[in-house]
């Protein structure tokens, strides 16, 4: 079974600071699919970024960015030039790659870590 | 595209009673997940579908809960006999297979529905 753990429960950055949250995980599994997903207040998910196992590219979208280190099963977000509209909970999540046999398809999310955005 | 929806988006109802909630998918997404959320943890895999078929249930998926797809789009999931544990955020989400509208194997999300048991 594949955990996924965020040991950072809360953080707080100043507006257009940087900031990084955490995510490690553990599977057995070669094949994957790594994910943040955002959760505003009272607000639904939201896909932020997505990385497949299989590249070694780190991927970015605009002002998000990961740190995907696969031999330490660690998946880090990079939010750069931090906006208001970033305060959320950030949820890290673990999906297997379609074909690796099993359970297929659903996501294991960790606990999530709050973001505060300070103006 | 209209994302996914979910009704209600809140619910309560007193202990013993049996709610049903509905989640209809983006278009064309075959496969669709419900999810459960407390407060303060990250979602947590009840059931999923492909097409019309349920292909794998969560153990947290007592006899109390059952979920259908009966035509291949929108879902219901019902809960007999509500607990005050019961009470959670359910969230519904689909994905496409290759050749769909937006990423590929990529789960999207509705705004969930709210149950209060009492």
């Amino acid at each position: 079974a594949q955990t996924v753990t965020q040991s950072q429960p809360e953080m707080s950055v100043q507006e257009a600071e940087t900031v990084t949250l955490s995510c490690t995980y553990d599977t057995s599994e070669n094949n994957y699919y790594l994910f943040w997903y955002k959760q505003p207040p009272s607000r639904q998910m939201i896909l932020v970024i997505r990385q497949e196992a299989y590249k070694q590219q780190n991927a970015t979208e605009n002002r998000f960015s990961v740190n995907f280190q696969k031999a330490a099963k660690s998946f880090s977000l990079k939010i750069s030039d931090s906006q208001l509209g970033d305060t959320a909970m950030y949820f890290c999540a673990f999906m297997k790659h379609v074909g690796s046999g099993g359970s297929n398809y659903k996501l294991t999310f960790g606990k999530g870590t709050l973001l505060t955005v300070n103006p | 595209d209209t994302g996914v929806s979910q009704n209600p988006r809140h619910k309560i109802t007193k202990r013993g009673q049996n709610v049903t909630f509905r989640c209809d998918p983006i278009s064309e997404h075959n496969r669709l997940y419900w999810y459960r959320q407390t407060l303060g943890q990250g979602p947590e895999f009840l059931t999923y579908f492909q097409n019309e078929a349920q292909l794998e249930k969560s153990r947290l998926l007592s006899d109390r809960f059952s979920a259908e797809r009966p035509k291949g789009s929108f879902s219901t999931l019902e809960i007999q006999r509500t607990e005050q544990g019961d009470s959670a955020m359910y969230l519904c989400a689909s994905s496409s297979l290759a050749g769909g509208p937006r990423i590929t194997d990529t789960q999207y999300f509705g705004p969930g529905t709210r149950l209060t048991v009492l």
